[in-house]
């Protein structure tokens, strides 16, 4: 049984760039959050897709978004890339009202440069 | 507005200690309070959780204790081993329908287990 696959691992852009990351969900699992954990930090809550539409979303601007396809992976999108949005960006899953528990990837490391 | 502190930042153990790691959060509106364990290059992995309606949870070696009045909750490490080295994150998430999946993080503790 895979876990939480992201794609790719490891990406290096310039300022202005755009950026797609690519999660798939655990076997069973029917929605995905995405976090951005800054280096040294913990994880940031971006938002979360269930239904293919965004339940919640965190305190992030709207370059970012995302995208949910009916076998409930999912699609990180970052516009106008800045040096700040360097980070690790966490896919996690879950079953919706099925409880609190998420499962995380092992994440995407973008470099901004 | 950081609603999760952590502490310690960092924490060196002998093999065999105890690790005891500290959070402290805001919002009264969480309820749902998971412990995650992260290696390098890994993403964090739940390790342990707690709702506020119990003072206490065990679970091997690893015990959440939860203070509601105070708003504090912490982790203890029995017998900490070397392969517990890792970086303890402590968080938060209110109860709503799906909601558990927007957890606040603290900062993180950088446990070190030496032999």
């Amino acid at each position: 049984d895979a876990g939480v696959t992201q794609s790719p691992t490891h990406l290096i852009k310039t300022r202005g760039q755009q950026v797609t990351l690519r999660c798939s969900p655990k076997s069973g699992h029917d929605t995905v959050s995405w976090y951005q954990q800054a280096l040294g930090q913990g994880p940031q809550f971006i938002f979360q897709y269930y239904e293919e539409e965004e339940r919640q979303r965190g305190n992030f601007p709207d370059r970012f978004s995302g995208h949910q396809f009916p076998n409930y992976s999912s699609e990180l999108n970052v516009n106008a890339l800045l040096l700040g949005d360097s980070a690790l960006y966490l896919c996690a899953s879950s079953l919706f009202g099925g409880g609190e528990k998420l499962f995380f990837g092992s994440g995407t490391q973008l470099s901004v440069l | 507005q950081q609603q999760v502190k952590q502490s310690p930042q960092s924490l060196i153990v002998q093999k065999g200690g105890i690790s005891i790691i500290n959070c402290a959060y805001e919002n009264t509106a969480f309820d749902y309070f998971p412990w995650y364990q992260q290696f390098p290059g890994k993403g964090p992995a739940l390790l342990i959780a707690i709702r506020p309606d119990v003072s206490e949870k065990k679970e091997g070696r690893f015990t959440i204790s939860f203070n509601k009045s105070a708003k504090q909750f912490s982790l203890h490490i029995m017998d900490s081993q070397p392969g517990d080295s890792a970086t303890y994150f402590c968080a938060a998430s209110p109860l709503v329908t799906g909601g558990g999946n927007k957890l606040t993080f603290g900062t993180g503790t950088q446990l070190k287990v030496e032999l």
